[in-house]
């Protein structure tokens, strides 16, 4: 069975500051995708970034990487330069297969950011 | 132009009743999703229809019956409502085989509470 764990429930970060919140997952597909979305307290859910398991690069998108190590099953989220805006919860979330379908999501990081 | 649209965005109601949530995208996804939110922030998925075709039932009570009157609509019944009800119902779209990365469009979620 696939299944998301995000270990970190609350973090906090000074402004300006990068911070790695932390994923693993389990899956014993080879072909799957890994997805990072942000809930601010508004309550909308934003993607960040995707990186499939065959992408041997690890996947940025302007402050947001995404450390993918295959081996380990981890798929850690990077922000640099914290803002106060990135203050959110924080999903992981993993897609078997390399095509559309159901996202199981982790218990989300509640990220806090210090001015 | 919103992408997925949810109506209502708050719903309070009593035990016992019935509701409904209603999801339009205009993305031109073929995957339209219900996922539920509880109140830990945990989000898991309840549904999933292509093209107007049942895909995904999770283990979900027959209280709670999705209909997609098309590819663009996926609206949410919800009959005899219990306290347990009570979380944010988020629609989501998605283009399976079509995208690099199938990332899932959420809309801004319902939330509803039982009282």
């Amino acid at each position: 069975a696939q299944k998301i764990t995000q270990t970190q429930p609350g973090m906090f970060v000074q402004e300006k500051e990068a911070v790695t919140l932390d994923c693993t997952y389990d899956t014993s597909d080879q072909s799957y995708g890994l997805f990072w979305y942000k809930q601010p307290s508004s309550g909308e859910m934003i993607f960040l970034i995707y990186q499939g398991s065959y992408d041997e690069q690890n996947a940025t998108e302007g402050r947001y990487s995404l450390n993918f190590q295959k081996a380990r099953k981890s798929a850690n989220l990077v922000i640099s330069a914290s803002q106060l805006g990135d203050s959110a919860m924080y999903f992981c979330a993993m897609r078997r297969g390399n095509q559309g379908g159901k996202l199981i999501f982790g218990q989300g990081t509640e990220l806090s950011v210090k001015p | 132009d919103t992408a997925v649209s949810q109506t209502p965005k708050y719903l309070v109601t009593q035990m016992g009743n019935d509701k409904s949530i209603k999801c339009e995208q205009n993305l031109g996804h073929d995957t339209m999703y219900w996922y539920k939110q509880d109140s830990k922030k945990f989000l898991k998925i309840m549904f999933s229809y292509n093209n107007k075709e049942l895909i995904i039932n999770e283990t979900v009570p027959n209280r709670f019956s999705p209909k997609s009157p098309d590819k663009a609509h996926l609206n949410l019944h919800i009959n005899s409502l219990e306290l347990g009800d009570s979380a944010v119902y988020f629609c989501a779209s998605s283009f399976p085989g079509g995208s690099a990365t199938g990332e899932l469009f959420f809309g801004e979620g319902s939330r509803l509470t039982v009282l």
